[in-house]
């Protein structure tokens, strides 16, 4: 069974202070990982895809990298407008659905 | 711009009430999706299609149900058989190749 977990739970940094947030997964063969954003009430939006182990993706003040069990998403010098809910996803080969975990909430204080 | 709109942001029912929560996107893509997010929890899946005239059950389907009769258009009924039905409710649809989901603003459904 194909599983995702976040950690941490909830993350709480001062604005400048760098971080890291964890995706570990379980599939039975990756077709891709899926990073996105969840501002409060809202739904997700689309950050980035990894593919294969070794790849990196870079937005602004965020990199995502990703390994055969674990994606991270680092956040260098977060400001407060990156405060959110950070979600993983997990798509199997020949499967058209998608495991979420069940997400990083990040907190960037002034 | 195009994209997908969710209605109602707010529902009330009361138990016993079947309620039905459009979804509509403009994006011309195949595939669609319904997601039901809980506090602490990562989206679950409900139900999904691939195409017009078909659909496929989720890990969570019992006490919903979907129709999809036009590419733009994949409405879920929330049936007075779901036991818990208060919870936010999302759409989504799939973009071929890049298998990128786009997601609506969410329905957030309370049961009085």
């Amino acid at each position: 069974e194909d599983q995702v977990t976040q950690s941490p739970e909830a993350l709480r940094l001062q604005e400048g202070e760098s971080s890291s947030l964890n995706c570990s997964y379980t599939v039975s063969g990756l077709r891709g990982l899926f990073w996105y954003r969840q501002d409060p009430g809202k739904g997700p939006e689309f950050l980035f895809t990894l593919y294969s182990a070794g790849e990196e993706k870079e937005k602004e003040r965020l990199k995502a990298t990703l390994t055969k069990k674990e994606s991270f998403l680092h956040i260098t010098a977060p400001k407060p407008e990156d405060s959110a809910t950070y979600l993983c996803a997990v798509q199997a080969e020949e499967r058209q659905n998608f495991v979420f975990g069940p997400g990083t909430r990040l907190s960037v204080l002034p | 711009d195009g994209g997908i709109t969710q209605s109602p942001k707010y529902l009330f029912r009361k138990e016993g009430q079947n309620v039905t929560l459009s979804c509509e996107q403009n994006l011309n893509h195949d595939a669609m999706y319904w997601y039901r997010q809980d506090p602490g929890q990562g989206l679950r899946l409900i139900y999904y299609s691939q195409i017009v005239n078909d659909f496929q059950k989720g890990d969570i389907a019992e006490g919903y149900s979907v129709s999809r009769e036009k590419k733009e258009s994949f409405p879920l009924t929330v049936t007075s058989a779901q036991k818990n039905p208060t919870a936010f409710y999302l759409c989504a649809s799939r973009k071929d190749r890049t298998n990128v989901l786009t997601f609506g603003a969410g329905s957030r459904l309370t049961v009085l």
